[in-house]
């Protein structure tokens, strides 16, 4: 049974303090990680998908990265729009057409 | 573009009673899936269709029926609703299933359900 468990559960930071959330998996033969932003009342908005370890990608302040057990969202001078909860998913090798979500990192950054 | 369209956006039921959560896209995508979301617990997948015709089941089928009569719907039944259903359901689709690799889905904006 594939497993995610993200980390820590919230995080508060000033406007500028880079941080990084972790998701941590277990699957059987990984086929896709990916990380979804989720702002209050809304559905989940894709962000990344990386498929091997050693994978990182980046879009503007976020840079995500994997290796064979976690992967990291790195925040880089986040900005107050920056909130929102984010999510990681994967998809095992023997979980076609399903994913499996963790419970999600809330961040909040103040200004 | 309306990506994915979901309706209602708010519901509440009696213990018992019986309703359809709408889903509709209109990307043409092949694979639809519906998630509920439960504080503490992460999304978790109830079904989910890699095309007209052909559906399977996720996470947590128990008390949900769907079908997939076209590729733009995929309507999520509650056969009779329990106070556990309360939730918010998300519906979900993407351009491909390639039968290995989910691509990136695209969500709609949720259905928050209550039943007393």
């Amino acid at each position: 049974e594939d497993q995610v468990t993200q980390s820590p559960e919230a995080l508060r930071l000033q406007e500028g303090e880079s941080s990084s959330l972790n998701c941590s998996y277990t699957v059987s033969g990984l086929r896709g990680l990916f990380w979804y932003r989720q702002d209050p009342g809304k559905g989940p908005e894709f962000l990344f998908t990386l498929y091997s370890a050693g994978e990182e990608k980046e879009k503007e302040r976020l840079k995500a990265t994997l290796t064979k057990k976690e992967s990291f969202l790195h925040i880089t001078a986040p900005k107050p729009e920056d909130s929102a909860t984010y999510l990681c998913a994967v998809q095992g090798g023997t979980s076609y057409g399903k994913l499996t979500f963790g419970q999600g990192t809330i961040l909040t950054v103040h200004p | 573009n309306a990506g994915v369209t979901q309706t209602p956006k708010f519901q509440v039921l009696k213990t018992g009673q019986s309703m359809t959560l709408q889903c509709a896209q209109d990307m043409n995508h092949e694979y639809m899936s519906w998630y509920r979301q439960d504080p503490g617990m992460g999304l978790r997948l109830i079904h989910y269709s890699v095309g007209a015709g052909i559906t399977d089941q996720g996470e947590v089928p128990n008390g949900y029926n769907v079908s997939r009569s076209t590729t733009e719907d995929f309507p999520l039944r509650l056969l009779s609703a329990a106070p556990s259903q309360t939730s918010v359901y998300f519906c979900a689709s993407s351009y491909r299933y390639t039968g290995t690799t989910n691509e990136k889905l695209f969500f709609g904006s949720g259905t928050q359900l209550s039943v007393l």
